[in-house]
């Protein structure tokens, strides 16, 4: 069963600061993984898609890596700014189904 | 392009009672899937479907139900409502649903049990 592990649960940094968000999973036949935002109490906004085949992904003060082998990810975001406080979602799309599998999340807050 | 849209935004209801949430996706987008997000369990798949048939199904009891229609909107039901059945109700849509579709979340409808 494909288990997605994100660490740091929460984490609080002063804004200007570049960081790094972490995910990990179980089971490496993936198709591929994706990382969200959420705003409080609202829905998901899609940030970056990875394919299997590919190793990143970049849009903007986003970058997003993968290394299926080992099963991990991380994204990261360049000169934080106090309008990325959110929580950060990361999801596989396992093979043989047609679902995402996701993570806990991760709450960040950039402090002002 | 329009998002995706959820009807209702807020639901109350009490034990026992049925409940139906819609779902409308992305013009020209033929899958429909979803997910149920609690405090403790975090994000959940329901189900998804495609061309009003259901592809995939989670791990959830049979009150739980969904449709879809010839337009591509989507229905979801869960009958005899639980307290645990609380939480916030997401569906998202992508184009046809392939492995390198990305999905596209609406709102989410926030359903409380009393």
């Amino acid at each position: 069963k494909q288990e997605v592990t994100q660490i740091p649960a929460a984490l609080s940094v002063p804004e200007g600061e570049n960081l790094v968000l972490n995910c990990s999973f179980t089971d490496s036949a993936i198709y591929n993984l994706q990382w969200f935002r959420q705003d409080p109490g609202k829905g998901l906004t899609s940030l970056l898609l990875i394919q299997s085949s590919q190793r990143e992904q970049t849009s903007g003060r986003l970058n997003a890596s993968l290394d299926k082998s080992s099963g991990r990810s991380t994204l990261y975001i360049a000169a934080s700014q106090p309008g990325d406080s959110a929580t950060y979602l990361c999801a596989v799309r396992i093979q043989g189904a047609q679902k995402l599998v996701f993570g806990q999340g991760t709450r960040l807050t950039i402090n002002p | 392009k329009a998002g995706v849209t959820q009807t209702p935004r807020y639901l109350i209801k009490t034990r026992g009672q049925q409940v139906t949430l819609s779902c409308s996706p992305i013009s020209g987008h033929r899958s429909v899937s979803w997910y149920q997000q609690t405090p403790g369990q975090g994000l959940q798949f329901l189900f998804e479907y495609f061309s009003e048939t259901q592809r995939n199904k989670g791990n959830f009891p049979g009150r739980f139900s969904g449709r879809q229609f010839s337009n591509s909107r989507s229905e979801m039901n869960v009958s005899t409502l639980e307290l645990g059945d609380s939480a916030l109700y997401l569906c998202a849509s992508s184009f046809l649903g392939t492995t390198t579709d990305t999905q596209y979340f609406g709102p989410g409808t926030r359903l409380t049990v009393l």
